[in-house]
């Protein structure tokens, strides 16, 4: 079983509308850290949030915000008046401690393509 | 950012001829790991090091082997390399203060295995 499902796989939109990409994951841990990368066409892995498993604040930044939900597993990413430029491959990833290390396990990522 | 370099940046090879992939970070980071990144799957991970001489498997380890005989140096080695390991390999560190913990990526390299 997948500890990270991102349940889609393509989202196609038209600019300015909002998007939101949804993460769900899955833990026995009560400490972990999730996170949002995406990966536009030119293909680097850009950091986007990291969030751990205490806080439950939402946050905003710019046009981007994250709703993490314990309750739900969830930790699902929004753009809103999306734009060209976010079209990309998001991933989600969840690190959970092993061993005394903390392992990243990633989803297997959404295609957004917005057109103009 | 965390001052990691991968090398190659892109490399062909043949079936069968061994390779290996260079990590390198300046920063002293502890924690060091190996993914492949294979369309549908998402990011994978190989091989991860938690300091010097001090490795373990991750998901997709067979078929890759790995060394980390320097801090700043981060080896994965295909001994021989198969058709199904052509993919893109990142590498990442792992970066944690003040209990906060964050997760850099290198720019990936490219191989391809005829």
């Amino acid at each position: 079983a997948q500890k990270v499902t991102q349940a889609q796989t393509e989202i196609s939109v038209v600019e300015k509308e909002d998007v939101t990409l949804d993460c769900v994951y899955e833990t026995r841990d009560t400490t972990y850290y999730l996170f949002w990368y995406k990966q536009p066409p030119s293909g680097e892995l850009v950091f986007l949030i990291r969030r751990n498993s205490f806080d439950e604040q939402n946050e905003i930044s710019g046009r981007y915000s994250w709703n993490f939900q314990k309750s739900t597993s969830s930790f699902n990413f929004t753009i809103t008046a999306s734009q060209v430029v976010d079209s990309a491959v998001y991933f989600c990833a969840l690190s959970e401690p092993s061993g005394g290390s903390y392992i990243p396990t990633f989803g297997r990522g959404t295609s957004l393509i917005v057109h103009p | 950012d965390a001052g990691i370099t991968q090398s190659p940046r892109h490399k062909v090879t043949e079936t069968g001829t061994p390779v290996t992939l260079r990590c390198h970070q300046t920063e002293n980071h502890r924690y060091m790991y190996w993914y492949r990144q294979d369309p549908g799957h998402g990011l994978r991970l190989i091989h991860y090091s938690y300091g010097v001489k001090d490795t373990d498997k991750g998901e997709v380890s067979d078929g890759y082997s790995v060394s980390r005989s320097k801090t700043e140096d981060f080896l994965l080695t295909l001994e021989s390399a198969t058709s199904s390991q052509t993919s893109v390999y990142f590498c990442a560190i792992s970066e944690s203060r003040g209990g906060d913990e964050k997760l850099f990526f290198g720019s990936g390299t490219q191989l391809s295995v005829l």
